[in-house]
């Protein structure tokens, strides 16, 4: 049972154009959904989170939009460039002491200049 | 000032053999894990544990075995090596959510294992 689906599986955007990723979630009882960019060669890293209880989270070019009714969150990353190239997971986790975490299935993103 | 490392970064051994990867990280998290990312870069959580203790076991072959000597480090062991266990293995820590801290994950640089 794949409790965070994420789509696109790729992307491919113009630099300067918006690229948009989008995740839907199961288990309502989730509370904290962060967004981990990876380089090549590299570990995730955390992008951008945001909690349930905002519908929105803006950290420069890029915006996390959250529907809690729908159950489903967004990346947008505005004016892409290429160095923004790279997999973008989006994932899910709930408040317990184990913290365990359930990713996406993670979108390529390649931005062409 | 490496918050999360791994050793090796790249492993290339024959199949059947035994062999580990050892991870450390100095943030003070209590909590840590071990992913495996495939070649399709699906990101699988394996293990996790918390302060020493074993939390999280999914379904994972018994020839994985994970071990924490203290809650700065965790080390896999995998024996009896498979072509299928080809793959980049991250390690993570979070801060416990004990403390009220988001679960964030950060993440080692991986060890990319090759079994030939």
């Amino acid at each position: 049972q794949q409790q965070v689906k994420q789509s696109p599986q790729s992307l491919i955007v113009q630099k300067g154009g918006i690229s948009i990723i989008n995740c839907a979630y199961e288990n309502t009882a989730f509370d904290y959904f962060p967004w981990y960019q990876q380089f090549p060669g590299k570990g995730p890293a955390l992008l951008i989170a945001i909690r349930p209880d905002v519908s929105e989270k803006k950290e420069g070019r890029f915006t996390i939009s959250f529907n809690k009714s729908a159950k489903q969150f967004s990346l947008h990353i505005m004016d892409s460039q290429p160095g923004d190239s790279a997999t973008y997971f989006c994932a899910a986790s709930y408040n317990t002491n184990a913290g365990k975490s359930t990713f996406g299935d993670g979108t390529t993103l390649t931005v062409k200049p | 000032d490496t918050a999360v490392s791994q050793t090796p970064k790249y492993l290339v051994t024959q199949m059947g053999n035994d062999k580990s990867i050892k991870c450390e990280q100095n943030l003070g998290h209590d909590t840590m894990y071990w992913y495996k990312q495939d070649s399709k870069k699906f990101l699988k959580i394996m293990f996790s544990y918390n302060n020493k203790e074993l939390i999280i076991n999914e379904t994972v072959p018994n020839r994985f075995s994970p071990k924490s000597p203290d809650k700065a480090h965790l080390n896999l062991h995998i024996n009896s090596l498979e072509l299928g266990d080809s793959a980049v293995y991250f390690c993570a820590s979070s801060q416990d959510r004990g403390s009220g801290a988001p679960n964030t994950q950060y993440f080692g640089p991986g060890t990319r294992l090759t079994v030939l």
